[in-house]
């Protein structure tokens, strides 16, 4: 069991907005303002596209935004795209002694 | 560019100890948090540790008994070691750092490398 919950599957179709949801207590997301999001496509490794709650990384496209509210962060993906459709993974900080933790993933279908 | 590579054993006997190595190149691994994660079949993410340039380490209590990070400044290379190794420690595992010197998320990648636990 992931120490921070996220939903198992999200679609949309190309040009629809979604949003990704990771929920975690105070000792994590809510807490501090590291939270971090990854994309990862089948085979290949993950890949940064937000970190510290709504940071986006250089060449990360700005139809990715980030934000947070009380313990449950969000990424939200704007005119969805083919290229899009991939597993999703938020990561914080946290205050126990793991230091790092994962959500368990959310599957992004682009219909 | 810094690039991030894993090397080492596909395959570990139960009871035995895993050994990979992750070589850096295009930078050096004199500075920033060196870490790795795996990722089992099918599964999600998890940290398992990291080095820190200044000789400090950090692990995931749930593998903290089994875990050492270590790195080899001569050759730009840091390595992970998990010792009583069984079938649930079967993953991809993954080498990462954070370019930025935050060791919370990884910006950075290597490709990763499977490794089966099985007799």
């Amino acid at each position: 069991q992931s120490a921070l919950t996220q939903s198992a599957s999200v679609s949309g179709s190309p040009g629809q907005s979604i949003t990704i949801s990771c929920t975690g207590t105070s000792s994590d997301v809510g807490g501090y303002n590291y939270v971090s999001w990854y994309q990862q496509h089948p085979g290949k490794a993950p890949k940064l596209m937000m970190y510290d709650v709504s940071n986006r990384p250089s060449g990360v496209s700005t139809r990715f935004s980030g934000s947070k509210s009380g313990n449950t962060a969000s990424l939200t993906i704007s005119g969805l795209q083919a290229e899009d459709d991939a597993d999703y993974y938020c990561s914080s900080y946290t205050s126990g002694s793991t230091l790092v933790v994962f959500g368990g993933g959310t599957k992004v279908t682009v219909l | 560019q810094v690039q991030l590579q894993e090397s080492g054993p596909g395959l570990v006997k139960p009871s035995e100890t895993l050994s990979l190595t992750c070589t850096v190149s295009g930078g050096s691994i004199s500075s920033y948090f060196w870490s790795w994660i795996r990722q089992p079949p099918g599964k999600g993410l998890e940290w398992i540790g990291y080095f820190y340039s200044s000789g400090n380490t950090n692990y995931n209590p749930s593998l903290k008994s089994r875990v050492t990070i270590s790195v080899d400044t001569s050759k730009n290379q840091f390595s992970l070691k998990l010792s009583s190794v069984t079938a649930a420690d079967t993953a991809v595992y993954y080498c990462a750092t954070g370019q930025s010197g935050d060791y919370w998320y990884f910006d950075l990648w290597g490709r990763g490398t499977l490794v089966t636990v099985t007799s």
